[in-house]
């Protein structure tokens, strides 16, 4: 079975610091990797997603992650953060065969604070 | 281009009975799925409908349900409702046929059973 482990619950960062959120993920076979943010009673919004091929993939809002196969690994990195980053960062892994286009396994997230 | 739209936004039940959450998909997309977020099982995938047939289950008791009309909006029933099925309640859709396997998701029901 798949899995998906965010091992930081909580990171606080000052405005203009360097990020970098963590993410491992367990599957069998080659993922479909994914960042989603969440706002405080919002839904998710996909920052950047890993199918193929550069294993280094930018995003929106001047995010990247790397995909690291030999360490299973999908880690999120921003060079500056900004206050409006603050909110709950989601990594994920969808199956790369078959149909399911709509099933992603999610990490249990981590709650970025930024202090200015 | 709207996005997707989910009904009600918020919603307060009463133990045993039972509730339908509506979605509607991005126009053009037909895949949708359900997920319920709550703060300690976090993000579960519920299930996921393309052309108004089931493609996907996820773990949950058969009190949930869904389906998917034939203009893609869909809706999902929760019937017996317990004091842990108090969550949010996220709807997401697709467009399989780009291939990217993007998700779009809607702002979620927050249902509170009391």
């Amino acid at each position: 079975a798949q899995s998906v482990t965010q091992p930081d619950i909580h990171i606080t960062v000052s405005e203009g610091a360097s990020l970098e959120l963590r993410c491992n993920y367990s599957y069998g076979a080659t993922p479909y990797l994914f960042w989603y943010v969440q706002s405080p009673g919002q839904g998710l919004q996909l920052l950047l997603k890993y199918f193929s091929g550069d294993t280094l993939v930018q995003g929106i809002k001047g995010f990247e992650a790397e995909f690291k196969r030999s360490q299973s690994s999908f880690n999120l990195r921003k060079p500056s953060v900004h206050w409006s980053d603050a909110a709950e960062y989601f990594c994920a892994v969808g199956n790369a065969g078959g149909t399911s286009y709509g099933k992603l396994t999610f990490g249990q997230g981590t709650i970025l604070t930024v202090h200015p | 281009k709207a996005g997707v739209t989910q009904t009600p936004r918020y919603l307060i039940k009463t133990r045993g009975q039972q509730v339908t959450l509506s979605c509607s998909p991005i126009s053009g997309h037909r895949s949708v799925s359900w997920y319920q977020q709550t703060p300690g099982q976090g993000l579960q995938f519920l299930f996921e409908y393309f052309s108004e047939t089931q493609r996907n289950k996820g773990n949950f008791p058969g009190r949930f349900s869904g389906r998917q009309f034939s203009n893609s909006r869909s809706e999902m029933n929760v019937s017996t409702l317990e004091l842990g099925d108090s969550a949010l309640y996220l709807c997401a859709s697709s467009s399989p046929g780009q291939g990217d396997r993007k998700l779009f998701f809607g702002s979620g029901t927050q249902l509170s059973v009391l």
